[in-house]
């Protein structure tokens, strides 16, 4: 069966210090791979998507990059953070346009 | 801006009672999809409708699509306790890009 894993948790960061939030997947191949914020209370927002290893979509000009080094691998970046980059940051995957997306269990951080 | 927004935004019923939330969407789609998220947690797929389907049921679950007016309902009958949540809704616009609405916080009480 397939499973999704985001780590950590939860994070707390001082303001201009890097991050890495990793993303990976099982029992899938070739998967469509999101990175969503969401600020408390709101909708998600879309930060990257990518189709295949390598291919990366920015949705939203930000402090943040996003790379696929592998098929199943999606790592969330950023070299120096800011207090508006604190959210809780979501993983999900889906395997084409009519399926349904399942989601990690999300990443809260806190920049301070 | 998000292709999709939900109404309302939060919604506070008595168990037993039906919540009923919209979602209007701007760009045509292929497909219109609901899910819902306990609070700090991910999100679970709930339904999924195509855009040539106009009604669709799961469970105590009732969604339905209608294109000409971009816009679709999510019904849940007879609702608990266990059933409070935020509810989004998402959409395809483009390709494989998935986008959701603000969502709607509903509070069942018991």
């Amino acid at each position: 069966s397939q499973t999704i894993h985001q780590w950590p948790a939860t994070l707390v960061q001082p303001v201009g210090s890097p991050l890495s939030l990793e993303c990976t997947v099982e029992g899938t191949s070739n998967p469509n791979l999101y990175w969503y914020r969401q600020a408390a209370g709101r909708g998600l927002q879309l930060l990257f998507y990518s189709v295949g290893i390598g291919q990366i979509s920015s949705e939203v000009p930000q402090n943040l990059s996003a790379s696929r080094p592998q098929d199943r691998q999606f790592i969330l970046s950023s070299k120096k953070l800011l207090l508006s980059d604190s959210g809780f940051y979501l993983c999900a995957w889906k395997t084409d346009m009519n399926t349904e997306a399942f989601f990690g269990q999300g990443t809260r951080l806190t920049v301070v | 801006s998000q292709q999709g927004e939900e109404d309302p935004q939060a919604l506070s019923i008595q168990e037993g009672e039906n919540a009923t939330m919209n979602c209007s969407y701007k760009t045509s789609i292929n497909n219109l999809q609901w899910y819902r998220q306990n609070s700090g947690r991910g999100l679970v797929h709930l339904i999924l409708i195509r855009s040539n389907e106009r009604e669709k049921h799961s469970g105590r679950l009732r969604v339905t699509l209608d294109t000409s007016k971009k816009s679709s309902s999510l019904l849940i009958t007879a609702s608990r306790a266990a059933d409070t949540a935020s509810y989004f809704c998402a959409t395809t616009p483009a390709g494989n890009k998935l986008t959701f609405g603000g969502g709607t916080r509903v509070l069942v009480k018991p």
